[in-house]
């Protein structure tokens, strides 16, 4: 069983049309939530980090939440520049970061 | 500033054939260090990690092995390439409890 589900696996938004991005996990004990930013044939470039409820982050057009089992990745007018893959990992016990598979995201003109 | 570099950046390989991929980070000292493999429709798969010279932790039984000779270098080994070894590998660093920054990924085909 996943212990972090992304949804949904693709999104396809109009320049300027809001939306958010989920992510849920199911192991308890959260150290903390990360969201990366991953374009095609590259390395994940990191946007942010959680650590508890009712933490929030922005920066540019994106805003992370966090709530006790999910978050949730708020893109606001996006551009076509945003397209990519939005990765989410989550950190409960030891040094590594558990992802998830991704929403892959295109903003069209 | 700190940078890691992982190279190559593509490689073709023969089943069957060894595999040595690097990585080394510039800029910070003793960190944790990371391989991850990405296949095509899932999501990135923790291979092995390190938190020290010789400190080597294994997170899925498989023919790969990882290495730290030194401080800031970080060895992805096998013997014989099978074809599911097919993917996009990614080192990564970071401290304890923190983000992880990620190297430019090395896409492996096994043919």
């Amino acid at each position: 069983e996943d212990q972090v589900t992304q949804s949904p696996e693709a999104l396809r938004l109009q320049e300027g049309e809001s939306s958010s991005l989920n992510c849920s996990y199911t192991v308890s004990g959260l150290r903390g939530l990360f969201w990366y930013r991953q374009d095609p044939g590259k390395g994940p470039e990191f946007l942010f980090t959680l650590y508890s409820a009712g933490e929030e982050k922005e920066k540019e057009r994106l805003k992370a939440t966090l709530t006790k089992k999910e978050s949730f990745l708020h893109i606001t007018a996006p551009k076509p520049e945003d397209s990519a893959t939005y990765l989410c990992a989550v950190q409960f016990s030891g040094y590594a970061l558990n992802f998830g598979k991704g929403t892959s995201l295109l903003v069209t003109p | 500033s700190q940078t890691i570099h992982q190279w190559p950046a593509t490689l073709v390989q023969p089943v069957g054939s060894p595999l040595s991929l690097e990585c080394t980070v510039e800029g910070t000292s003793n960190p944790n260090l990371y391989w991850y493999r990405q296949a095509a429709g899932r999501g990135l798969q923790l291979l092995f990690y390190s938190v020290g010279i010789g400190q080597i932790s294994s997170e899925v039984p498989q023919n790969l092995s990882a290495s730290r000779p030194q401080d800031r270098q970080f060895i992805l080994s096998s013997k014989k390439l099978l074809l599911s070894d097919s993917g996009f590998y990614l080192c990564a660093w970071g401290a304890t409890n923190e983000k992880l920054f990620f190297g430019s990924g090395t896409q492996l085909s096994v043919l």
